[in-house]
């Protein structure tokens, strides 16, 4: 059974950072690309960072393109996000999901975390 | 950037109701859009992957149709337990959502 546990999330002050985790299991971790995506309280979802399988390649939205670093460590199952210079925009509920294909390109998420959140607040 | 656009924001229904979501694409997707359910404290649930391929262990009550700028989800006969909000996403370019579409009871 595929299961992603996402941890880390918590109140920061502006300004502040976080690193977020997403532990992976029930699937060949390194396989799979991997995506965080975000959720404002009684807002949409809004992609913030994708990642290939191996790791080599990564994307990020315009909102977060410089102050968030997405990783991962295959030998561990684990996918991270660290986030930087946070602002009360970036509070919201974050999840990790999985791509069915080695690389996030032309590809949806077939399975998710239930998430953690973030408040920043001073 | 692709803008994907849902309507309606909000659709009462009743248990039995065939329900139709539309989400509209800034420019063409060909088919690469999909439909995830989401219930309050939930994540999101993937149904529909490709316009209109149904993903395993998801009754057949629901489907999607579309290709280009125009895409429709389906529900065919409501259930309770489909009471909750849609978010259609396309992965031509990037990752993009829809607002979202809260199915309540009518």
């Amino acid at each position: 059974e595929v299961q992603l546990l996402e941890s880390g999330g918590g109140l920061v002050q502006p300004g502040g950072s976080l690193r977020l985790s997403c532990v992976a299991s029930g699937f060949s971790f390194s396989t799979y690309a991997m995506i965080w995506v975000r959720q404002a309280p009684g807002k949409g979802l809004e992609y913030v960072s994708a990642i290939s399988g191996s790791g080599a390649v990564a994307y990020y939205a315009d909102s977060v393109q410089g102050r968030f670093t997405i990783s991962r460590d295959n030998s561990k199952n684990t996918l991270y996000l660290q986030l930087n210079s946070l602002g009360a925009e970036d509070t919201a509920v974050y999840f990790c999901a999985k791509s069915p294909s080695v690389s996030p390109t032309h590809d949806f998420f077939d399975y998710w975390g239930q998430g953690t959140l973030v408040t920043v607040s001073s | 950037d692709i803008q994907m656009t849902q309507s309606p924001s909000t659709l009462s229904a009743s248990v039995g109701d065939r329900v139709t979501i539309t989400c509209r694409a800034s420019q063409s997707i060909d088919t690469w859009l999909a439909w995830y359910q989401q219930k309050p404290g939930k994540a999101p649930h993937l149904l529909i992957y490709r316009a209109s391929s149904l993903e395993s262990g998801v009754p057949s009550r629901f489907s999607g149709s579309g290709s280009g700028t125009e895409f429709t989800l389906t529900i065919s006969g409501l259930q309770p337990d489909d009471f909750a909000t849609y978010y259609c996403q396309q992965y031509s370019s990037y990752w993009t959502f829809g607002q979202g579409t809260k199915v309540e009871i009518k």
